[in-house]
């Protein structure tokens, strides 16, 4: 049963323009959502998140928007860089719970064209 | 830098061989996490340590297990291995609660 949900296995876009990558998750009690970014033989590094009491999060360039009632949550990007080509997981946990792992969809590769 | 270390970087090994993996998580974090990352897939979660003791796991298989040690670096061991098994492997730490630190991973070929 896959949790955290990324329908986009990958997504092409011109240098400039925003990148827009979504995420679905079916467990209600997720309450904390994370996205984190990916190179190649690399870890992932967290860029963002939001908690479950806000519906937008903005840090420079990265804004996490959130839509409770509709378990749906996107990153975007401006303007996308070709810097930012590389893997984006969302991932979901319960904060403060007894354990808050991060569940994680299966990502998506972002090609940022110059 | 994440903070968070994973040695070996690279490990070959043949089927039915057993393999330690292993973490040593940031300055102060107390809990590590295991995460097998399998060819185009995403991350599955393996199974949590906090403390020292198991807080959560998940899709684990039987040949596999884990502990952390006193001094809170943790060890995966993967024992009876078979070509599936080949994937990266990842630890992540984080302190109680928020995000998670990833190491850069070991790449586990069955061969």
């Amino acid at each position: 049963d896959q949790q955290v949900k990324q329908n986009s296995p990958s997504l092409s876009v011109q240098e400039g323009r925003i990148s827009i990558l979504n995420c679905d998750y079916t467990n209600s009690m997720f309450d904390y959502f994370l996205w984190y970014k990916k190179y190649p033989a690399e870890g992932p590094t967290f860029l963002i998140s939001i908690s479950s009491i806000k519906d937008k999060n903005e840090d420079g360039r990265f804004t996490v928007f959130l839509n409770k009632s509709a378990k749906h949550l996107s990153l975007h990007i401006v303007p996308s860089q070709p810097g930012d080509s590389a893997v984006y997981f969302c991932a979901a946990s319960v904060y403060g719970g007894a354990t808050n792992k991060l569940i994680f969809g299966t990502g998506t590769l972002l090609a940022v064209q110059p | 830098d994440s903070g968070v270390t994973q040695t070996p970087k690279h490990l070959i090994t043949a089927t039915g061989q057993r393999v330690t993996l292993r973490c040593s998580p940031r300055s102060g974090d107390l809990s590590v996490y295991w995460y097998q990352q399998s060819l185009d897939q995403g991350l599955q979660f393996l199974i949590q340590y906090y403390n020292g003791e198991e807080r959560a796991k998940g899709n684990i298989l039987e040949r596999f297990s884990a502990q952390q040690f006193p001094d809170l670096h943790s060890e995966l061991n993967l024992s009876s291995l078979e070509l599936g098994d080949s994937a990266l492997y990842f630890c992540a730490s984080s302190e109680r609660t928020g995000q998670a630190f990833f190491g850069q991973g070991t790449r586990l070929t069955v061969v």
